[in-house]
């Protein structure tokens, strides 16, 4: 199994600053199959990007992914007020598709 | 419009069974994968199955194989979770979520409110 670690555990920041979190995998992470999720309180999460790098529809561009293999991150450029929120990354190049235990951005 | 709209959620007594569903509209269901993600309570998310788009395959996390059965109705559009022998360790929030395709390696694109099954005596 596929041990994801998100880090940090909670990210304090103001909005317009930028916001980095990372995703480190215990293994390597095949064709790059890694997906971050945005969830904030009582919904269901939302899919933000998807194969390390590519934007999901309707996504803004100031979110951005990147790496490959074991390390991973997800970029928020400048941070809106609605960006507030936990991101988990999953990899779902083997099973099972594991997720990391999620990074909480709040306000600073 | 992809909309997943989950039920069967409910109190149950540790060893008990539900049977969760998920109606799906929006798309041709037949040609996506599906899955089922849990979210206990203040914790993160833990995928628990999936299932392709024909129901040929299935794959379970190990926590809940040989307990966890996940099925499909494609000619109802329905998605289905039955979950037996229930621990406490089950109390959760249960998302339904639609696959990017067919097969096994899908990210999740779409995914339901969930329902919640609450394990206690």
């Amino acid at each position: 199994e596929i041990v994801l670690t998100q880090s940090p555990g909670t990210l304090s920041l103001s909005p317009g600053e930028r916001a980095t979190l990372s995703c480190r995998a215990s293994q390597s992470v095949s064709s790059s199959y890694l997906a971050w999720y945005q969830q904030k309180p009582g919904q269901a999460p939302r899919l933000l990007i998807y194969g390390a790098s590519s934007r999901a529809t309707g996504i803004p561009d100031r979110f951005s992914g990147s790496g490959s293999g074991t390390d991973f991150t997800l970029t928020i450029s400048r941070l809106e007020p609605e960006d507030f929120a936990v991101y988990s990354c999953q990899q779902y190049g083997s099973s099972p598709k594991t997720f990391g235990q999620g990074t909480t951005v709040e306000i600073k | 419009e992809v909309q997943l709209l989950e039920s069967g959620g409910d109190l149950v007594q540790p060893g008990g069974s539900l049977r969760l569903s998920c109606a799906a509209s929006g798309f041709t269901f037949s040609s996506y994968a599906m899955s089922w993600v849990r979210q206990a309570p203040g914790k993160g998310l833990e995928w628990v199955s999936a299932i392709s788009g024909g129901g040929g395959s299935t794959y379970y996390a190990d926590s809940v194989k040989g307990r966890f059965t996940i099925s499909r109705d494609n000619s109802k559009d329905t998605l289905y979770l039955q979950v037996n022998s229930l621990r406490a360790e089950d109390t959760a929030v249960y998302y339904c979520a639609k696959g990017s395709y067919s097969g096994n390696y899908h990210y999740l694109d779409y995914w339901g409110q969930g329902t919640l099954i609450t394990v206690s005596s």
